[in-house]
């Protein structure tokens, strides 16, 4: 198993440009999740899903769109980027339930900064 | 709202020297505890976790106990090495719709030779 993968692992935009943060996972994960790390804040959470078709946001869900049309696959798409969204970001999955204690699986990241 | 605090870094220490890292959590249920762990340029790995009270996580000679009684959940070593050198999540989750890992700010460790 390849487990989470990301993609690109780096990107450089300039203020109002689109892209989207590739995510994959080959577990059969129902949940999947995107955070983002910026310094001395940890991880916060941008937006969730529990399942294809469903999603919900989080902590901090402004300035960004997400869609889940199959379990595989969890992109994430800055519509218009901006200064503050540079960032490093980090796609987790896990399976459903609570038998693992809600242990998740992250990706390597992928640093993105906004010119 | 829930939240984890740490110890704030960046930890020094020489090599085999014995590891605390704080962690304090607030949460309003019975959450489950975490230890993840960043080495540079990757992502983040499960070190280990606890799921209820009085509970030792341990792996690669890394210690927590779940200590409800002082909403705690500290990290120890007793002796690093220079390949523990990476930064040290303390997260939790309540397991509700959410279902999100809370994380604590990160403590960087560096073990010097």
């Amino acid at each position: 198993n390849a487990g989470v993968t990301q993609t690109p692992k780096f990107q450089v935009l300039k203020t109002g440009q689109s892209m989207t943060l590739q995510c994959a996972q080959d577990m059969n994960h129902e949940y999947m999740s995107w955070y983002r790390q910026d310094p001395g804040m940890g991880l916060r959470l941008i937006h969730y899903s529990v399942g294809a078709g469903i999603t919900d946001q989080g902590e901090v869900p402004n300035g960004y769109n997400v869609s889940r049309s199959t379990t595989e696959d969890f992109p994430l798409r800055l519509l218009s980027a901006a200064p503050s969204q540079t960032s490093v970001y980090f796609c987790a999955s896990r399976p459903s339930g609570a038998i693992t204690g809600n242990e998740q699986f992250f990706g390597p990241g992928t640093r993105l900064t906004v010119l | 709202g829930d939240s984890v605090t740490q110890m704030e870094g960046p930890v020094t220490l020489s090599e085999e020297a014995f590891l605390t890292i704080n962690c304090t959590y607030t949460a309003t249920g019975y959450p489950s505890l975490f230890w993840y762990v960043q080495y540079p340029g990757e992502g983040l790995q499960l070190l280990l976790k606890a799921t209820k009270a009085d509970d030792k996580g341990s792996n690669k000679g890394f210690e927590a106990t779940y200590r409800k009684e002082t909403t705690s959940f500290h990290l120890e070593k007793g002796s690093v090495q220079v390949s523990d050198s990476a930064v040290y999540f303390c997260a939790l989750s309540e397991g509700t719709g959410r279902r999100a890992l809370t994380f604590g700010s990160g403590t960087r460790l560096q073990v010097q030779p």
